[in-house]
């Protein structure tokens, strides 16, 4: 069964940092694209950043740009996001989500595979 | 950078059909994707690429795109239906991933 299994948030104060994980499962992990996709409670989606299935391709949302960094360990089939100088409004439920496409880069495509998600609060 | 809206609520009664619309600037030219999230869960992909289900998803679920409008389509609307769905691009001029914000269907 393919899986993906997030970690890493909790309370973190404004200006401090904080290094979420997601680990997958079931499938060939260094195969595809990779996405954080975030939601504060009782709002919508928003995408925060993708990754290639090699790494050659990344993206940020204009929100979080200069502060996230996404990167991948394909040998350990895991995502991360390491998030500094954060904001109150980063609080959310940060989901970790897939591609299907095969060797693709981060762009034009859906989402297959979502994790259920770590919440993140920031606050003093 | 683009925008995709879509209306705040949509109300169907069981058994009729229940239209989702998205819009945007040209998204007939664009590819559409479609998530359902219930409360408490992950969303699930219910259509992509405009109008293609992926496997478990039932027939009653479709999809058109066209214009500056894409559609989601729901069927004899049943009470397990009830949920927010997104729609969801890729807007190659900025190279970021789009969803619009979202409706809650109700079936009543």
């Amino acid at each position: 069964e393919m899986q993906l299994v997030e970690s890493g948030g909790g309370l973190v104060q404004p200006g401090r940092s904080l290094r979420l994980s997601c680990a997958a499962s079931g499938f060939t992990f260094e195969d595809y694209a990779m996405h954080w996709v975030r939601q504060i409670p009782g709002k919508g989606l928003e995408w925060v950043s993708g990754i290639g299935w090699n790494s050659d391709s990344i993206g940020y949302a204009d929100s979080v740009k200069g502060r996230f960094t996404i990167s991948r360990d394909n040998a350990k089939n895991s995502l991360y996001l390491q998030m500094t100088s954060l904001r109150a409004e980063d609080t959310g439920l940060y989901y970790c989500a897939k591609n299907p496409t095969l060797r693709a880069g981060y762009s034009n495509d859906r989402f297959d595979l979502w994790g259920q998600g770590t919440l993140v609060t920031v606050s003093s | 950078s683009y925008v995709l809206t879509q209306p705040p609520s949509v109300s169907v009664a069981p058994g009729k059909t229940a239209r989702i619309t998205c819009g945007g600037n040209y998204v007939g030219t664009k590819h559409v994707h479609w998530y359902q999230q219930k409360p408490g869960q992950a969303p699930v992909l219910v259509i992509y690429y405009d109008r293609d289900r992926p496997s478990g998803i039932p027939e009653r679920f479709s999809g058109s795109n066209s214009g500056n409008t894409a559609t989601l389509t729901i069927s004899r609307a049943e009470a397990g239906d009830e949920a927010d769905y997104y729609c969801q691009v890729w807007d190659s001029s900025s190279d970021h991933v789009v969803f619009g914000g979202g409706t809650k269907l109700t079936v009543l």
